[in-house]
């Protein structure tokens, strides 16, 4: 069964606007999260990670954003450009291995 | 640093035959995982090793399915015999100490497998 979910499987945005990317979780022992960026032929690289002692983490264009209370967390990304189109990975582990969504593939159009 | 270097790229073999994945780890790493990526189930973990030694296969979908790690510098995952439904893509990937925390895990570009 799933424990993390990625509901869209796909998202375009327009570039310059901003992208939100969604992840929900079941397992409430989850206390880190992370997401991967994937492009196509390549394996997933590391984007960013929040803890579950924080809400929010931003790095440049990137925040992540994490409400325990609805197990939910999400990505946003500001402003969007061409270069971000990918698949998004999000990732969770309640201490002793990373659990993956499904992806959702971003498209960003110039 | 080159990486997690995964062989082959891509492997397209008839059901019933042997494959063999392989994974050489990012030198200082004691943690190696292996995944298969599909669409129906995102990124599933078969396997880890931390320092050559498996810790947990509850992932490993059949007896079919094997991986081992002779040393720290190399690990295979062997399918024997292949299916149709083992078509993916399986990604090899290590860390240090687990790396629960930081950056995660590096992976590899991934072996495209297909069975026809």
């Amino acid at each position: 069964d799933q424990q993390v979910k990625q509901n869209s499987p796909s998202l375009s945005v327009q570039e310059g606007r901003i992208s939100i990317l969604n992840c929900d979780y079941t397992n409430s022992m989850f206390d880190y999260f992370l997401w991967y960026k994937k492009y196509p032929a390549e394996g997933p690289t590391f984007l960013i990670s929040i803890s579950s002692i924080k809400d929010k983490n931003e790095d440049g264009r990137f925040t992540v954003f994490l409400n325990k209370s609805a197990k939910h967390l999400s990505l946003h990304i500001v402003p969007s450009q061409p270069g971000d189109s990918a698949v998004y990975f999000c990732a969770a582990s309640p201490g002793n291995q990373f659990y993956f969504g499904t992806g959702t593939s971003l498209t960003v159009i110039p | 640093d080159a990486g997690v270097i995964q062989s082959p790229r891509h492997e397209v073999t008839e059901m019933g035959q042997e494959v063999t994945l392989r994974c050489k780890p990012i030198s200082g790493h004691d943690y190696l995982f292996w995944y298969r990526q599909t669409m129906m189930r995102g990124l599933e973990l078969l396997i880890y090793f931390n320092n050559n030694v498996p810790i947990d296969d509850s992932g490993m979908p059949e007896d079919r399915f094997s991986a081992k790690m002779p040393n720290a510098s190399f690990s295979t995952l062997k399918i024997q015999p292949s299916e149709p439904r083992d078509s993916a893509v399986y990604f090899c990937a290590s860390s240090f100490g687990g790396a629960l925390r930081g950056g995660g895990y590096t992976f590899g570009s991934g072996t495209r497998l297909t069975v026809v």
